[in-house]
């Protein structure tokens, strides 16, 4: 069965620092992965997703995410966080018709 | 626009008593839905997902029933609720087009407090 795995549970850091969000997932056919954020009091929103092509994948807010096939990771990046990026963020791996999503990572920015 | 609509948005009920969840969808036809459950620190767990009225598929044994009585209605039950159904339960549909199929659209949720 697939399963998706992010390594930290809660993140806490200040603002201008740099933010990685590990995520593993374990299904070896093609994999379409997503990270969802969901800021306080909001619904789920898609940040960004990868279906194939470049592995370098832009997302909104100046996230991206690298998927990197032979690692079977899809690491969540920012090079400089706001305190409005604090929310609770989510990897998913879609097979079939099923997502499956990682238990979360809650991130806490300082200001 | 594809719109969710999730009711009630939250409820409190005693352990033994029954639930009813409700999911209704808008400007789509024949869409798979979803019901998932937020528990904390665990993340989002598919329970159910439907690819038409009347087919339902369980992803994990538990002590949840849903339904799919219309193209656009979901519903999510239980006879008698236990502590451990307490959660944020949320309803999703794919996006449309080619592009946006694989990507899920979540209602804003139904939060359970079982007593």
């Amino acid at each position: 069965a697939q399963s998706v795995s992010q390594h930290n549970h809660h993140v806490i850091l200040s603002e201008a620092a740099s933010l990685e969000l590990g995520c593993n997932y374990s299904y070896g056919g093609t994999v379409n992965l997503f990270w969802y954020v969901q800021y306080p009091g909001q619904h789920l929103q898609l940040l960004l997703k990868y279906f194939s092509g470049d592995p370098l994948v832009k997302g909104i807010k100046g996230f991206e995410a690298e998927f990197i096939k032979s690692k079977f990771s899809f690491n969540l990046r920012k090079p400089s966080v706001q305190w409005s990026d604090t929310a609770e963020y989510f990897c998913a791996a879609l097979n079939d018709y099923k997502l499956s999503f990682g238990a979360g990572t809650t991130v806490t920015v300082r200001a | 626009s594809q719109t969710i609509h999730q009711w009630p948005a939250t409820l409190v009920q005693p352990v033994g008593s029954p639930l009813s969840l409700e999911c209704t969808v808008e400007g789509t036809s024949n869409p798979n839905l979803y019901w998932y459950r937020q528990a904390a620190g665990r993340g989002l767990q598919l329970l159910f997902y439907s690819v038409g009225i009347g087919q339902i598929s369980s992803e994990v044994p538990q002590n949840l029933s849903a339904s799919r009585p219309q193209d656009r209605q979901f519903i999510l039950s239980s006879k008698k609720l236990l502590l451990s159904d307490s959660g944020f339960y949320l309803c999703a549909l794919p996006g449309q087009g080619a592009a946006g199929a694989n990507v899920l659209t979540f209602g804003a949720g139904s939060r359970l407090t079982v007593l």
